[in-house]
């Protein structure tokens, strides 16, 4: 049973517009959620997180949104640029189980178009 | 800064040998974490350590498998058996205490021909 669904495999956005990700969830217990870029042959880079009290976090280009009674979550990047292409992963991490680790979704493969 | 280092970046192994892959975390870090994947998958938990101590093994399989981080050295995660089921990247992550943010080293490719 798949805690972090992110349905959409890829997504392809022209330079300058707006890119976003979706990703929802079923565990509700999340202390906090994620999200990292991963170029291939490299491991993930950490990007943004949003804590389980806020529905809004901000990092320059990376904004990220929590709706809790959908239980989903998006990443907004804008404007994109060529450099954004990569695949991105949502992650929630639970300390319920002691250490904070953190549950994955499959990715997203994004796409910046020159 | 040195970020997290892993070693080797790529293993090959043959049916039956063991695999060891290490992992050195970023300074001032004591949390280490493993994750596994698989192609066309995410990233999946196995272990979490602090030094000398596995503190969760919950993603871990039940047998070949296991972890170490001593008190001098890299963590280290072993493999016995290989079989080609166990092809995959092996990432390492860590961060400076529990709940903090986890950041992760460039990954070991392990082929089982």
């Amino acid at each position: 049973d798949q805690q972090v669904k992110q349905n959409s495999p890829s997504l392809s956005v022209q330079e300058g517009r707006i890119s976003i990700l979706n990703c929802d969830y079923t565990n509700s217990m999340f202390d906090y959620f994620l999200w990292y870029k991963k170029y291939p042959a490299e491991g993930p880079t950490f990007l943004i997180s949003i804590s389980s009290i806020k529905d809004k976090n901000e990092d320059g280009r990376f904004t990220v949104f929590l709706n809790k009674s959908a239980k989903h979550l998006s990443l907004h990047i804008v404007p994109s640029q060529p450099g954004d292409s990569a695949v991105y992963f949502c992650a929630d991490s639970y300390s319920g189980a002691g250490s904070y680790q953190l549950t994955f979704g499959k990715g997203t493969k994004l796409s910046v178009i020159p | 800064n040195a970020g997290v280092m892993q070693n080797p970046r790529h293993l090959v192994r043959r049916r039956g040998q063991e695999a060891r892959l290490r992992c050195s975390p970023m300074k001032g870090h004591s949390h280490v974490y493993w994750y596994r994947q698989l192609p066309e998958e995410g990233l999946k938990f196995m272990v979490y350590l602090q030094k000398e101590n596995i503190i969760d093994e919950s993603g871990m399989p039940k047998e070949r498998f296991s972890a170490e981080f001593p008190k001098e050295g890299p963590s280290i995660l072993r493999i016995q058996q290989v079989v080609r089921g166990d092809s995959a990247a092996y990432f390492c992550a860590s961060s400076p205490g529990l709940g903090e943010t986890q950041y992760f080293g460039p990954g070991t490719r392990l082929l089982v021909l």
